[in-house]
């Protein structure tokens, strides 16, 4: 069975400051990987996923996470966050099985960024 | 065109009462699904279908019966609804695994 952990369940930072938020997996099966955005009282928006490929992989919003498969990690990272980012982040896993795939999120992580 | 959507987005309703979700998606995927947000934001799927066929259902009490009258729609009925069943419930869908598409959600108080 899959399993994500998000290792910080909220992350303070300063506007335009870089910013890491960090995320295991737990498969012995090849996995899908995901980052959604959740803003204050809305859906999910997919940020970006990582299924093959190159590991490094850029998403909306300035938004980009490194698919680590040695360290099992999918961090998310940021170079200079505006307020507008903040909001929860949740990271996702998949397995990729045909229809009897469902994602698996983490507990989720809220940026808050301030002036 | 909203790719998922569901309805109602709003929902208030006394413990006991009977209530159901609506969910239509356009993307032409075989798989959807339910999520339940709770209040620490914490998402759990709830159930899944394949093609108008069950294929997970992740220890949900009995009183959730969801129902796919073909591969758009996935409604979800709660019956002898629980202060408990308060959450932000959301619909999805995919193809293969490799991109899911949420609904806005559906909050649910019961009082």
């Amino acid at each position: 069975a899959q399993s994500v952990t998000q290792l910080d369940s909220q992350v303070p930072v300063f506007e335009e400051a870089p910013v890491e938020l960090r995320c295991n997996y737990s498969s012995s099966v090849s996995v899908y990987l995901f980052w959604y955005v959740q803003y204050p009282n809305q859906g999910l928006q997919l940020l970006l996923k990582y299924l093959s490929g190159s590991t490094l992989v850029k998403g909306i919003n300035g938004f980009e996470a490194e698919f680590n498969k040695s360290q099992t990690s999918f961090h998310l990272r940021k170079p200079s966050v505006h307020i507008s980012d903040t909001a929860e982040y949740f990271c996702a896993v998949s397995r990729p099985s045909g229809g009897y795939n469902k994602l698996i999120f983490g507990a989720g992580t809220r940026l808050a960024v301030h002036p | 065109d909203t790719a998922v959507s569901q309805t109602p987005k709003y929902l208030v309703t006394q413990m006991g009462n009977d209530k159901s979700i609506k969910c239509e998606q356009n993307l032409g995927h075989d798989t959807m699904y339910w999520y339940k947000q709770d209040s620490k934001k914490f998402l759990k799927i709830m159930f899944s279908y394949n093609n108008k066929e069950l294929i997970i259902n992740e220890t949900v009490p009995n009183r959730f019966s969801p129902k796919s009258p073909d591969k758009a729609h996935l409604n979800l009925h709660i019956n002898s609804l629980e202060l408990g069943d308060s959450a932000v419930y959301f619909c999805a869908s995919s193809q293969d695994g490799s991109g899911y598409t949420f609904g806005s959600g559906t909050r649910l108080t019961v009082v």
